[in-house]
């Protein structure tokens, strides 16, 4: 069973469109939401990440906003560009070190 | 600049097989991870290590066990494997004692079982 549900699966957005995905947990004990950027032949990579009592953090472009009574959370990417066609992962961590990842998105960004 | 290397990008083996893939990081960190990667289900962790000689079961341990006989060295091996194993194999490492802790992974190890 999912630990964390992301959606959508893939995403095609226009350059300078924004990007949006979404990712929703049930488990209140997990502590912190990071999310990963993978390019292909590459490994994920660490992109932003949030705590919960936070509702939004924005690094550049990036930006999550955390709803947690809702238990959700999404990444924007604002003004896309197809350097940012990647697959994006989101995670959350349980007590442990011990992270769940989503099951990825496949973002492709048309010039 | 921090490093996890692994052993093999590509490894094609025939079922039956016993199979070893092995994970370097070069940032002394306490933990280690080891992933599998599959379209559609994301990351699923397989093992973990907190410290030399210790392992912990993830969500997916059944066909596989590990060794971590040094620090910087983690590795997953696949006593018998089969068709069902193929896939992406990634390994991460992070700093234990860190609040918001970053795990680096490696480049992966794209596993075909014949």
């Amino acid at each position: 069973q999912q630990q964390v549900k992301q959606s959508p699966q893939s995403l095609i957005v226009q350059k300078g469109g924004i990007s949006i995905i979404n990712c929703a947990y049930e488990n209140t004990a997990f502590d912190y939401f990071p999310w990963y950027q993978q390019f292909p032949g590459k490994g994920p990579a660490l992109l932003i990440a949030i705590r919960p009592d936070v509702s939004e953090k924005k690094e550049g472009r990036f930006t999550i906003s955390f709803n947690k009574s809702a238990k959700q959370f999404s990444l924007h990417i604002m003004d896309s560009q197809p350097g940012d066609s990647a697959t994006y992962f989101c995670a959350a961590r349980a007590t442990g070190n011990q992270f769940y990842f989503g099951t990825g998105t496949s973002l492709t960004v048309i010039p | 600049d921090v490093k996890v290397t692994q052993s093999s990008r590509y490894l094609v083996k025939r079922t039956g097989e016993k199979v070893f893939l092995e994970c370097v990081q070069d940032m002394d960190h306490e933990n280690m991870f080891w992933y599998r990667q599959d379209p559609g289900l994301g990351l699923r962790l397989i093992y973990f290590s907190y410290d030399v000689k210790m392992k912990e079961k993830g969500d997916i341990p059944e066909g596989y066990s590990v060794s971590r006989e040094k620090k910087e060295r983690f590795s997953l091996i696949l006593e018998s494997a089969s068709t069902n194993q193929t896939s992406m194999y990634l390994c991460a490492s992070s700093r234990p004692g860190q609040v918001y802790n970053e795990q680096f992974f490696g480049p992966g190890t794209r596993l075909t079982v014949l």
